[in-house]
């Protein structure tokens, strides 16, 4: 099982500041994924990474950007935090490459308010 | 492209009801299919899964029989607690090959509260 660790947990920040979402994992596993989580529940990928400057978009389109400059640290970064970024951040990274169903281990997510 | 929808809720329930939440799915393939559960205040955690048609996942009292024929992977438990209160969330994954594999696709979530 992996460990996912993110932070912070939550956050509250005024508009047009630069934040910078962390998560690792600890198993050196290449696959890891953001998630944005609307107040609705709805979960949307937003970017992903298969490994070490891997990085592309996901699904939803999203302001943010992300970089993988080492396999266990995955940061989101907004340049300039809007109130329509306020949503709930959550990170993930899979089994493991003996693991081909996909199972993902999710962080416990950031929750971010943008004043 | 791969969809998956949940029945709508919020779904309230007395302690020991039965619970069932639909979960159906739209994909090419045979994709793996899930059950994450949501407690207040935490991440996503993976309930059970299913990886072929027929196969019946089950945890902590928890059942979902992968069915093709309606591409259908509902959630059941025979007899809830409050402790069981949390979002569901049914996903499925392509299975390996292809540019979408590794991604998940979520339902759009089924608050469940269960009361005393």
């Amino acid at each position: 099982e992996a460990d996912i660790y993110q932070t912070p947990r939550y956050l509250v920040i005024g508009t047009g500041k630069k934040i910078t979402l962390e998560c690792s994992q600890t198993m050196g596993h290449d696959k890891m994924y953001w998630y944005q989580q609307d107040p609705g529940m709805e979960l949307h990928l937003i970017h992903y990474s298969y490994g070490v400057n891997s990085t592309e978009k996901g699904d939803l389109s999203s302001e943010s950007t992300v970089s993988r400059i080492r396999t266990e640290h995955f940061p989101l970064t907004l340049e300039s935090a809007r109130p329509s970024h306020t949503s709930q951040y959550l990170c993930a990274s899979p089994g493991g490459a003996g693991d081909p169903y996909n199972e993902q281990f999710f962080g416990p997510g950031t929750r971010l308010t943008v004043l | 492209g791969n969809s998956v929808t949940q029945m709508e809720g919020p779904v309230t329930l007395s302690e020991e009801a039965f619970l069932t939440i639909n979960c159906t799915y739209t994909a090419t393939g045979y994709p793996s299919l899930f059950w994450y559960v949501q407690y207040p205040g935490e991440g996503l955690q993976l309930l059970l899964k299913a990886t072929k048609a027929d196969d019946k996942g089950s945890n902590k009292g928890f059942e979902a029989t992968y069915r093709k024929e309606t591409t259908s992977f509902h959630l059941e438990k025979g007899s809830v607690q409050v402790s069981d209160s949390a979002v569901y969330f049914c996903a499925l994954s392509p299975n390996a090959g292809g540019t979408s594999y590794g991604k998940l696709t979520f339902g759009q979530g089924t608050i469940l509260t269960v009361h005393p």
